[in-house]
């Protein structure tokens, strides 16, 4: 089971360049997340979304978007990239049935803004 | 306030020893409560929910939830290198909120 499929695994960018991070499921889980962590630091969640065609914003919203075309897809696009959005990036999800279950993470991208 | 909070580390044990972890939430409409753990450089994994009051025990490891003093504790008994790590306590809501982590090393 491939699970939580995360890509790129790493990516340095340059201060106002744009990238998009893929995030993609394979287990028609209906709840997707965006987390970031920064060093020393819990999760801290950039967007979710509850559905294909619904997304809403977390507690760091700021600098980034997202779409959900499908069930299997929620990328996160950064479109100009700062330093302070150096860290690591943690796509997630969970089962249709409720936000209270456990998540699933994938492997994480670890972005660096120079 | 921060909604998640945990005994700030890093926590040192000897190994056998029991390791106790502790988080407090500020939302009493939290439902239900998760411990992650997160080896350096790794994705967090589950290793216990919880959503009533009371202790419920997996393995090694003991989470205890009292919704009245807002509060969940994580108790991992004889502690092995394997636990070295950082613990994450998270507490869903409509969201699920993440503490700061805790970080935990075992000492052979």
């Amino acid at each position: 089971n491939a699970g939580v499929t995360q890509t790129p695994k790493f990516r340095i960018l340059k201060i106002g360049q744009s990238m998009t991070l893929q995030c993609t499921q394979d287990m028609n889980h209906n709840y997707m997340y965006w987390y970031r962590q920064d060093p020393g630091m819990g999760l801290k969640l950039i967007y979710y979304s509850v559905g294909a065609g619904i997304t809403d914003k977390g507690e760091v919203p700021n600098g980034y978007n997202v779409s959900r075309s499908t069930t299997e897809d929620f990328p996160l696009r950064l479109e100009l990239a700062a330093p302070s959005q150096t860290s690591v990036y943690f796509c997630a999800s969970n089962p249709a049935s409720s936000y209270n279950s456990p998540l699933h993470f994938g492997n994480g991208t670890r972005l660096t803004v120079t | 306030q921060k909604e998640v909070e945990q005994n700030s580390g890093p926590l040192s044990v000897p190994e056998g020893a029991i390791a106790s972890l502790n988080c407090t939430y500020s939302d009493r409409g939290s439902q239900s409560f998760f411990w992650y753990r997160q080896y350096s450089g790794k994705s967090p994994e589950l290793i216990m929910f919880i959503y009533s009051n009371g202790d419920k025990e997996d393995g090694r490891f003991t989470a205890q939830l009292n919704k009245a003093s807002q509060y969940v504790s994580l108790l991992i008994r004889d502690s092995q290198p394997s636990d070295s790590a950082t613990y994450l306590c998270a507490v869903a809501e409509v969201k699920l909120s993440f503490g700061a982590g805790t970080t935990v090393t075992v000492r052979a």
